[in-house]
């Protein structure tokens, strides 16, 4: 069984850049087939998607959010990061890591991490 | 403002049945298929329909979806306690260029 873990920290100051990383278990980053997401929920608020990597390394970003992010894998230690600059107060919430199937013609998000709340504060 | 556009709140009692909307445009919905992932409290979202209409393993059969034109809809029979949830249609926006989802719709069991 799949399983997908978010780690990082908590607490993030205004302006500072946000690091996470979703350490995946019991398959592979490096399968094709699949891309492997960010997704975050601000408190009480729907879905927002963040972006994508694949595991050759190309990445899909969401536009108002792409000239902030990086998403990047490390298929040695299986798995996948996201960094996340300038944040502010708007940007917190609980950030979801998920692996997407993208053959064609389904595409959906068949796994997900627990998600972990990224709270922004001085 | 959500692309996909879904009431925030639908209620039903334990054994009827509820229909939540997804409406869209002509470069989401209208061109590409769509999932509907249910939210329990506190938990992540979990994929319950795909592709329009199909249901994953393990999902019930009370659930089932449909697709007309640039709307779906998600479509729960003999509603049950744990069925109280937050319900998201999702898609890919081709002329976003983006993954986007649907503001989400609170279902009660009264």
């Amino acid at each position: 069984q799949l399983q997908l873990q978010e780690s990082g920290p908590g607490l993030v100051k205004p302006s500072e850049t946000l690091s996470l990383t979703c350490t995946v278990s019991g398959g592979s980053v490096s399968r094709s087939g699949y891309n492997w997401n960010w997704i975050r929920q601000p408190p009480g608020k729907g879905l927002e998607w963040i972006g994508a990597t694949y595991y050759h390394g190309g990445t899909d970003y969401a536009p108002s959010l792409k000239s902030r992010v990086t998403i990047s894998i490390d298929t040695s230690n299986n798995q996948f990061s996201l960094k996340m600059n300038s944040m502010t107060a708007a940007d917190t919430a609980v950030y979801f890591c998920a692996r997407r199937l993208v053959t064609q013609p389904n595409h959906y998000f068949d796994y997900w991490g627990q998600g972990t709340l990224v709270t922004v504060s001085s | 403002q959500s692309v996909l556009t879904q009431p925030p709140s639908a209620s039903g009692t334990p054994g009827q049945g509820v229909t939540i909307s997804c409406s869209g445009g002509g470069s989401n919905i209208g061109i590409n298929t769509v999932n509907w992932y249910q939210q329990l409290p506190g938990t992540a979202p979990k994929l319950i329909i795909f592709a329009n209409n199909q249901r994953p393993s393990g999902v019930p059969d009370r659930f089932s979806g449909s697709k007309s034109g640039t709307s779906v809809s998600l479509a729960i029979s003999g509603l049950q306690s744990e069925d109280e949830a937050d319900y998201y249609c999702a898609t890919w926006d081709a002329s976003l260029n983006d993954l986007v989802f649907g503001g989400g719709t609170k279902l009660t069991v009264l």
